[in-house]
């Protein structure tokens, strides 16, 4: 079965710091992997994707994520954080397969940002 | 715009009441998901549906219903049965092919609080 691991419930980083979230699956085959972003109270936003090529992708708000299958990981990287990035950051693999988008998500990791 | 409208934003039930979460989408997307997200525990699967008149149970369908007799709608229908309905719920779409694999397009999401 797939699974997503986000070790780290909360984090707390200062503005104008880099930024690195990380990101664990476990999955049979190649996996298609997604970022999405919640602000409080809100739905989700797509950030980035990956589903093969490049392993470094890039997304939305200035946001990329490196896919390293050796590691099985996606982190989530920016390299200066704004205070409007505080939200809640969710990663999520799937099987990508046409008409079957089943995600499975992980926990989910709180960014608090500090002036 | 093209979007998701979930309706209510907050609803209050009694135990034992059956309450339905609506769900409309104008994007002329194929699948719609319910998702019930917990505290720490991510988004987790209710329910699914990649065509009108047909849908598949999630992860945790017990103690919910769904209907797809629209495109356009997938209303979600929490009953007396699931033992703690207390959570934030959210509707998505997504339009399988098209290199849009695996993106889901969420609406902002209901909160249903049980008296």
């Amino acid at each position: 079965a797939q699974s997503v691991t986000q070790p780290d419930i909360h984090i707390t980083v200062s503005e104008g710091a880099s930024l690195e979230l990380r990101c664990n699956y476990s999955y049979g085959a190649t996996p298609y992997l997604f970022w999405y972003v919640q602000s409080p109270g809100q739905g989700l936003q797509l950030l980035l994707k990956y589903f093969s090529g490049d392993t470094l992708v890039q997304g939305i708000k200035g946001f990329e994520a490196e896919f390293k299958r050796s590691q099985s990981s996606f982190n989530l990287r920016k390299p200066s954080v704004h205070w409007s990035d505080a939200a809640e950051y969710f990663c999520a693999v799937g099987p990508g397969t046409w008409g079957n988008e089943k995600l499975t998500f992980g926990t989910g990791t709180r960014l608090t940002i500090i002036p | 715009d093209g979007g998701i409208t979930q309706s209510p934003k907050y609803l209050f039930r009694k135990e034992g009441q059956n309450v339905t979460l609506s769900c409309e989408q104008n994007l002329n997307h194929d699948a719609m998901y319910w998702y019930r997200q917990d505290p720490g525990q991510g988004l987790r699967l209710i329910y699914y549906s990649q065509i009108v008149n047909d849908f598949q149970k999630g992860d945790i369908a017990e103690g919910y219903s769904v209907s797809r007799e629209k495109k356009e709608s997938f209303p979600l229908t929490v009953t007396s049965a699931q033992k703690n309905p207390t959570a934030f719920y959210l509707c998505a779409s997504s339009s399988p092919g098209q290199g849009r694999t695996g993106e889901l397009f969420f609406g902002e999401g209901s909160r249903l609080t049980v008296l």
